[in-house]
Parts: C-alpha cells; sequence; structure tokens
C-alpha cells in the first residue's frame, strides 16, 4: 500500500477555497487516489476518487498530475460546516473486492468565520 | 443516513466484563471491516471480511474477537480488555458503491475502566 504524506493542519476562512496536497510517490499503476472526510466522533465519508487529469463532483474537485505522485483536492468556498479531517488513501480502484485501506493522519482543516 | 448502523453507540465495561459489539449493513454489501481510532490517532484496520469470510487480522489481540454471521451482520466480542483499549471503534462495509468506497457507521465510543 502506498504511502502518502499530508500537512497536519490547514486554516481557512470561510468562502475561500481550500486545496490540500497529499504526495504519494511509491503510488503504483494499478492505483487510484481516494479522499474522505471526518467530522469529530463519526466515520469518515467517502469525498471523491480519482486516477489521472481531474475529477469534479458536487462537493469537491481532485486534480492529479501526468506523474500522479501527489493529487490537491480541491474545496470550493468552504464554510463552517467543512471543518474536519481530511483523509487522503492511495490503493486499489473499484474492483469491488475487500479492501484494505490505510488511513494516515489526515490533514486537519479548520474554517474561521 | 449511511445505510451502516452500529449498536451500542457507547459502552463503558469494566477490565473483567464482556460485552460485544454490533455492527449492520443494508446496502448489499460483501465486504465488512472493523476499525479502532484511539484519541488523536489514526484510524486502525482491525479484521476484513469477504463474503463472511476473515480475510485479514492485523496482529489484533485475542481479547478481540470478530464474528461475521453474515454479509448484512459484524460483531466485536470484547473480554478482558484493557483500559488503553479504551476507543471509537468503526465498523464499515464496501463492494456496491461506484467506487468501491468504504461506508462507515457512526461508531462506539467503548470506555475500558
Amino acid at each position: 500500500l502506498a504511502k502518502t504524506t499530508q500537512p497536519i493542519s490547514m486554516d481557512s476562512y470561510e468562502g475561500q477555497e481550500v486545496n490540500i496536497t497529499c504526495s504519494h510517490n511509491n503510488i503504483a499503476t494499478n492505483d487510484y487516489i481516494t479522499w474522505y472526510q471526518q467530522f469529530p466522533s463519526q466515520g469518515p465519508r467517502f469525498i471523491i476518487q480519482g486516477y489521472k487529469t481531474k475529477v469534479t463532483n458536487e462537493v469537491a474537485s481532485l486534480f492529479i498530475p501526468a506523474d500522479r505522485k501527489s493529487s490537491t483536492l480541491s474545496l470550493p468556498r468552504v464554510s463552517l460546516s467543512d471543518t474536519a479531517v481530511y483523509y487522503c488513501l492511495v490503493g486499489e480502484g473499484p474492483s469491488g473486492s475487500a479492501r484494505q485501506l490505510t488511513f494516515g493522519s489526515g490533514t486537519q482543516l479548520t474554517v474561521l468565520p | 443516513e449511511t445505510g451502516v448502523t452500529q449498536t451500542p453507540r457507547h459502552l463503558v465495561m469494566g477490565m473483567t466484563n464482556k460485552k460485544s459489539l454490533k455492527c449492520e449493513q443494508h446496502l448489499g454489501h460483501n465486504a465488512m471491516y472493523w476499525y479502532k481510532q484511539s484519541a488523536k490517532k489514526p484510524l486502525e484496520l482491525m479484521f476484513v471480511y469477504n463474503f463472511k469470510e476473515q480475510t485479514e487480522n492485523n496482529s489484533v489481540p485475542s481479547r478481540f474477537s470478530p464474528e461475521c454471521p453474515n454479509s448484512s451482520h459484524l460483531f466485536l466480542h470484547l473480554h478482558t480488555l484493557q483500559p488503553e483499549d479504551s476507543a471509537l471503534y468503526l465498523c464499515a462495509s464496501s463492494g456496491g458503491g461506484l467506487y468501491n468506497e468504504q461506508f462507515f457507521g457512526p461508531g462506539t465510543r467503548l470506555t475500558v475502566l
């Protein structure tokens, strides 16, 4: 399982765009990049997944450069409710089999008024 | 509502007690997982079940005993726990989402006295 490195914490203000970068230098050819969000005392929640280039959904965008050794989660116009821990994970994609996920320390995002 | 439920939500037990945590998913998933999250620490994967068969046991002490009677139910039997076992225990399932993402339950907050 590829190791990931993220900033421990980030602060932002309401209405700003937040970009969280994750490094995964030893990502394998078949690996996908997945981001989860976790609020205190709750289980993580899936945000977005991608393999290359750019993926966008109603919540966030995921930018993956050509070498795939890093990725950036972009949250547009954050609000106070986006304060949470964000995890970047690298591993096999939607193959349907049971998956082992290795959660690192994540990035604690704090949105300030 | 994630479709994954856990009971009880809170549990306080003595070191000599025997208790069980229950997880149930109605998402039609084939894989289920137990995670442990201690305060200020990353999630630790404990057990993985795929189609009711245990496929992973990440060096978990024998005082934690999982049981998976069918693909919808997962139990974690606890006996002679230690105070350092106090944590948030999270159950997850996967196998039906577009991205094969894991859906987490709300967790059981366990305190061992």
